[in-house]
């Protein structure tokens, strides 16, 4: 069974300061990790994912995360955050294999302060 | 290229009635999923169609249950509708076979059950 783990459920921050969002994640299994924005009253955008290779994944609107094995971490940052990032974010994972079924953490709500 | 669209984006039901919500996939994309979103919760994994045959399931009872049609868009039937049934209702679509391709979800059906 795979499971994921938001570590924050709200992380309020000053625009233009850095932002990292923790997403730690369990599995038996090679995993692929995800990352989802959700804006109000709409549904879930990626963001960037990691399949395999580099560690370093780059994505939209200016976000990275970084997969670390021995960790089980798959943590997303952002140098500068914009009003624009207020939003819900969710990390996700799979095996890849069956029905590719995403297990979603509960997320983690960005709250950019003017 | 068309994203999923689903409809309707809201709906109001009463305890005991029955409900379809549907869906139409992202062209190209012939695997459709659909997930749960109680509030302040993340999306939870309901079933995955392939070729218009289940493939996968969730831990939901079989009173949840969904169509994939030819033409690869999908409806989500849910009978004897519980007050905890209300949420909002997300249908993704991905490109199934290629390796890592992620989940492009629609906007969603807010389900209220009263």
């Amino acid at each position: 069974a795979q499971s994921v783990t938001q570590l924050d459920s709200q992380v309020p921050v000053f625009e233009e300061a850095p932002v990292e969002l923790r997403c730690n994640y369990s599995s038996s299994v090679s995993v692929y990790l995800f990352w989802y924005v959700q804006y109000p009253n709409q549904g879930l955008q990626l963001l960037l994912k990691y399949l395999s290779g580099s560690t370093l994944v780059k994505g939209i609107n200016g976000f990275e995360a970084e997969f670390n094995k021995s960790q089980t971490s798959f943590h997303l940052r952002k140098p500068s955050v914009h009003i624009s990032d207020t939003a819900e974010y969710f990390c996700a994972v799979t095996s890849g294999a069956g029905s590719y079924q995403l297990t979603f953490g509960k997320g983690t709500k960005l709250s950019v302060i003017p | 290229e068309t994203g999923v669209t689903q409809s309707p984006t809201h709906l109001i039901k009463t305890r005991g009635q029955q409900v379809t919500l549907r869906c139409s996939s992202q062209s190209g994309h012939n695997t459709v999923s659909w997930y749960q979103q109680a509030l302040g919760q993340g999306p939870q994994f309901i079933f995955q169609y392939y070729r218009e045959e289940e493939n996968g399931r969730g831990n939901f009872p079989p009173r949840f249950s969904g169509l994939q049609f030819p033409n690869y868009s999908s409806e989500l039937n849910v009978n004897a509708l519980e007050l905890d049934d209300s949420a909002l209702y997300l249908c993704a679509s991905r490109e199934g076979g290629r390796r890592g391709s992620p989940l492009h979800f629609g906007n969603g059906t807010r389900l209220t059950v009263t």
